[in-house]
């Protein structure tokens, strides 16, 4: 159980376009969803906190007109990558938290991730 | 926020050798997870540990709450143990997990 996919797994674009990323929780409900963004052989860094039927919310430095978030139900959630440049690509994956636990269970789940190129 | 250190960054080992990877964090948490970052980038949960001990097979881990400090044991090393572990941690009454900067693990026959 608790399994997070994400698609597409890898995608290239032209500099310009809009690249749209899905996170789904395949077998739970997630009324909480994160994107992190990861760098070669850095760390995970945390981008926004994605809530079912409300505003994302997100961290300090992260645009939130150039990362689009839409969290419509509570299996999905959508990142869109605005205008892409080649400075954005990256490595995109999204984590869901369980719902329904106990409020003091906070085990996250990861996505495999989205490999972002942008030329 | 947060902080959360590992340590060590690199750890090189031969096949069945023992290692202790470490995790400092500078606050209170309400999560604690251990991860393995395979060679296509997926984030594999090891443990969730805010408190306490636990153990799967060849690994196991440890979080002293109080001092604020988890270790990850990994125990006779095999060469598929190799990649990258991670720890992250969020602060009370958030959701938000911090990662650390990751301890990279090569594992040699």
């Amino acid at each position: 159980g608790a399994v997070v996919s994400q698609h597409p797994s890898r995608v290239i674009c032209k500099s310009g376009t809009s690249v749209k990323i899905e996170c789904r929780s395949l077998d739970f409900q997630a009324t909480t969803m994160f994107w992190y963004r990861q760098f070669p052989k850095q760390s995970l860094m945390l981008m926004a906190t994605s809530n079912e039927g409300s505003k994302a919310t997100y961290e300090q430095g992260v645009e939130k007109d150039k990362f689009l978030i839409n969290h419509a139900s509570l299996t999905l959630s959508t990142l869109t990558v605005t205008s892409a440049h080649p400075e954005d690509s990256s490595f995109y994956i999204c984590s869901a938290k369980l719902t329904g636990r106990a409020s003091s269970y906070n085990e996250q789940f990861f996505g495999p991730g989205t490999r972002l190129t942008v030329l | 926020g947060i902080q959360v250190e590992q340590s060590p960054p690199d750890l090189i080992l031969q096949e069945g050798a023992n290692s202790t990877l470490r995790c400092n964090f500078s606050d209170s948490v309400n999560n604690l997870q251990w991860f393995h970052q395979n060679p296509w980038g997926q984030l594999i949960n090891l443990f969730y540990i805010p408190s306490g001990t636990k153990q799967n097979g060849r690994l196991s881990a440890t979080t002293v709450a109080t001092e604020r400090y988890s270790l990850l044991y990994i125990s006779s090393s095999q060469t598929t143990d190799s990649g990258v572990y991670f720890c992250a941690a969020s602060r009370y009454n958030t959701d938000k997990l911090i990662f650390g900067t990751g301890t990279r693990l090569q594992v040699f026959p």
